[in-house]
């Protein structure tokens, strides 16, 4: 199964600042999804990336405030944007990968002060 | 709309016995369903999965059953461990236009008690 190496692995944030989430996969994948995961709830989809275009995001969720990077088929960017402390939160990054399931990264853990 | 249920949010097992986490569904086109494991601080992990042309798979101390006809499954855990206390999520994965997109539960939190 994919390995993913998800950075940084925690942050703490100043309320109006931006924050970038990277995520390395060992193999190359066509998809990757980012989830985000706040307290006391599911995981939710924010967008899925895709190499070479631009990412699909889902309702409730908009590139100015959630810009990805796909620029190749191992590494992707999610930038949390203008923050503040509703956007603290887990984010994951997974890759699609039929033979184990969903691989997760390890996750990001956001706190917004 | 919450296309994936877990309606029990937290169950409680003694050790060495069963531990079964439902999950019901309503959107018939999923065709994939995967259990994953959350530890505190943690990405969740996969744990097992089934495709909908079965209606069993087993790993090891644990077993997932899918019935299509009720848009339910579950997992079995025998026998319970205290190492098996986490959150357990079930997911649904459906073919469409963006891809293998993913539906998560709730989750359920285990307690396994030694």
């Amino acid at each position: 199964s994919a390995v993913i190496s998800q950075k940084p692995s925690r942050d703490i944030c100043q309320r109006g600042t931006s924050l970038t989430i990277q995520c390395q996969v060992d193999s190359q994948v066509t998809m990757m999804f980012w989830y985000r995961q706040q307290p006391g709830q599911s995981l939710t989809l924010i967008a899925t990336a895709n190499q070479g275009s631009e990412a699909t995001y889902e309702s409730g969720f908009v590139i100015d405030k959630f810009p990805i990077s796909r620029p190749n088929l191992t590494f992707s960017t999610l930038t949390v944007s203008n923050m503040s402390p509703e956007d603290s939160s887990i984010y994951l990054c997974s890759v699609d990968d039929r033979a184990d399931g969903y691989t997760f990264g390890s996750g990001t853990r956001l706190t917004v002060v | 709309d919450q296309q994936v249920k877990q309606n029990s949010p937290s169950l409680s097992v003694q050790e060495g016995r069963i531990s079964i986490l439902n999950c019901d569904y309503t959107n018939s086109m999923f065709d994939y369903f995967l259990w994953y494991k959350k530890y505190p601080a943690e990405g969740p992990t996969f744990l097992i999965s089934i495709s909908s042309i079965k209606d069993k798979n087993e790993d090891g101390r644990f077993t997932v059953f899918l019935n299509k006809s009720a848009k339910h499954l579950s997992l079995h855990i025998v026998p319970s461990q205290p190492g098996d206390s986490a959150v357990y999520f079930c997911a649904a994965s459906a073919v469409d236009n963006a891809g293998n997109m993913l539906t998560f539960g709730g989750g359920t939190r285990l307690m396994v008690k030694p």
